[in-house]
């Protein structure tokens, strides 16, 4: 049973428009969150983190919202540029410094 | 500074072999997890060492052991190999066992 999951395989995106990945966790108790960029032939790369106290955190154009209550976190990408396609994989914990559980990730395209 | 290295990169393995692989974590990081990521799936936890010590175990068969050295380097072996066991092995390293991970290029495992 999936514990974090990406429902979206893929996305498609425009230059300069926003990038918006979704996923959604069981686990009530679950309170750090990560998102991670990978690359072919590459091993991930961390991007932004939020924990269950905050429902939101920016990093430049990267922006993650968490909804506790939907159980449900979201990376805004804005803008998104071509050199943002990449794999992007959500990853949970239940406190941090814990094991990591990854969804299995959504292909970003974007296209010039 | 160097990122996680790990060694080797690339290796082709018959089925019931062993294997040992190799993982040198960021200067300074006393913890390091091992991840399998097969083709089309997230990251899965596979253990967790912190100042040598074993801090998290996923759900994997014995088959699978890890050790931490003093210099906090690691090594995960794998014996008894299936042709299941074919995936992409990732180190990451962390400052404490807490908040992001950082991860090396991987060790892909071909077993035939």
């Amino acid at each position: 049973d999936q514990q974090v999951k990406q429902n979206s395989p893929s996305l498609s995106v425009q230059e300069g428009r926003i990038s918006i990945l979704n996923c959604d966790y069981t686990n009530s108790m679950f309170d750090y969150f990560l998102w991670y960029k990978k690359y072919p032939a590459e091993g991930p790369t961390f991007l932004i983190s939020i924990s269950s106290i905050k429902d939101k955190n920016e990093d430049g154009r990267f922006t993650v919202f968490l909804n506790k209550s939907a159980k449900h976190l979201s990376l805004h990408i804005v803008p998104s540029q071509p050199g943002d396609s990449a794999v992007y994989f959500c990853a949970a914990a239940a406190y941090s410094g814990t094991a990591l559980i990854f969804g299995k990730g959504t292909t970003l395209s974007v296209s010039s | 500074d160097a990122g996680v290295t790990q060694s080797p990169t690339h290796l082709i393995k018959t089925r019931g072999q062993q294997v040992t692989l190799r993982c040198s974590p960021i200067s300074g990081h006393k913890s390091v997890s091992w991840y399998q990521q097969v083709l089309g799936q997230g990251p899965q936890f596979i253990f967790q060492y912190y100042e040598k010590e074993e801090r998290g175990r996923g759900n994997f068969p014995d088959r699978f052991s890890a050790r931490q050295f003093p210099n906090y380097s690691s090594e995960l072996n794998v014996n008894a190999l299936l042709l299941g066991d074919s995936a992409l092995y990732l180190c990451a390293s962390s400052i404490q066992g807490a908040g992001e991970l950082f991860f090396g290029e991987g060790s892909r495992l071909t077993v035939l």
